[in-house]
């Protein structure tokens, strides 16, 4: 079955980066892109941005410009998503998800904490 | 960025009875291809978002027939025909026709 996991929870000091993977099983790769969104504690559903998995094309939210990049790695069908300069506010739940406007399989979630 | 407005955010309901919730985009949602991609996802506590309904109206595989999903351009509609106990959670619509891509703030439904 379709399906997208991610790695494990991180804890990180502000400042440092974090880079989130998602493994993608089950359909081509290749045929779909990856979103990212992210939600902080108790808070609503953020979208971060999406990466072609075709030919590596991304758009990124505007207000993580120059912080976030998206990749992916054909050979293993994984994304990553890393984020750099980490601040408190980034403390949250990040998922990634197959498709840009109809996202419809969801990874289990990775949690990032960012603590001094 | 376009601005999707749920409402209600909270909705107690009884069970069995029907349940309704409302989203509206501050833009039109239909795309240049004719598609209007609104969706609706429901978040049960400590789990992933689950796409229930796509481009206004369809089901997912396996999303019981009690979810309905109607509306157009602007207005658009979730109904369950009538709420069971594993219906508790959060429920979003999300705008996938215009970038980048916005969720309504969500709305919590709980049992009565």
């Amino acid at each position: 079955q379709v399906q997208l996991v991610q790695s494990g929870a991180e804890v990180k000091k502000p400042g440092a980066s974090v880079k989130v993977s998602c493994k993608a099983s089950g359909y081509t790769f290749t045929s779909y892109g990856i979103s990212w969104v992210r939600q902080a504690p108790g808070q609503g559903l953020e979208w971060m941005g999406w990466i072609s998995a075709y030919n590596g094309n991304t758009n990124y939210a505007q207000k993580l410009q120059g912080r976030v990049t998206m990749t992916t790695d054909t050979s293993t069908s994984t994304a990553y998503m890393e984020l750099r300069s980490l601040r408190s506010d980034d403390t949250a739940v990040y998922y990634c998800a197959r498709d840009l406007r109809e996202p419809d399989v969801w990874g289990q979630g990775t949690t990032v904490t960012v603590s001094s | 960025d376009v601005v999707m407005t749920q409402s209600p955010l909270s909705l107690p309901v009884t069970l069995g009875q029907p349940a309704s919730i409302s989203c509206r985009s501050s833009q039109s949602l239909v795309y240049s291809d004719g598609n209007t991609y609104l969706n609706w996802f429901q978040q049960r506590p400590g789990q992933s978002p689950r796409r229930l309904i796509y481009k206004v109206s369809n089901r997912d595989s396996g999303v019981p027939d009690r979810f309905s999903g109607s509306g157009s351009g602007t207005d658009f509609t979730l109904k369950i025909s009538r709420v069971e106990a594993e219906d508790v959670g959060v429920y979003y619509c999300m705008q996938g026709t215009h970038w980048p891509s916005t969720f309504g703030q969500g709305t919590k439904v709980e049992i009565k």
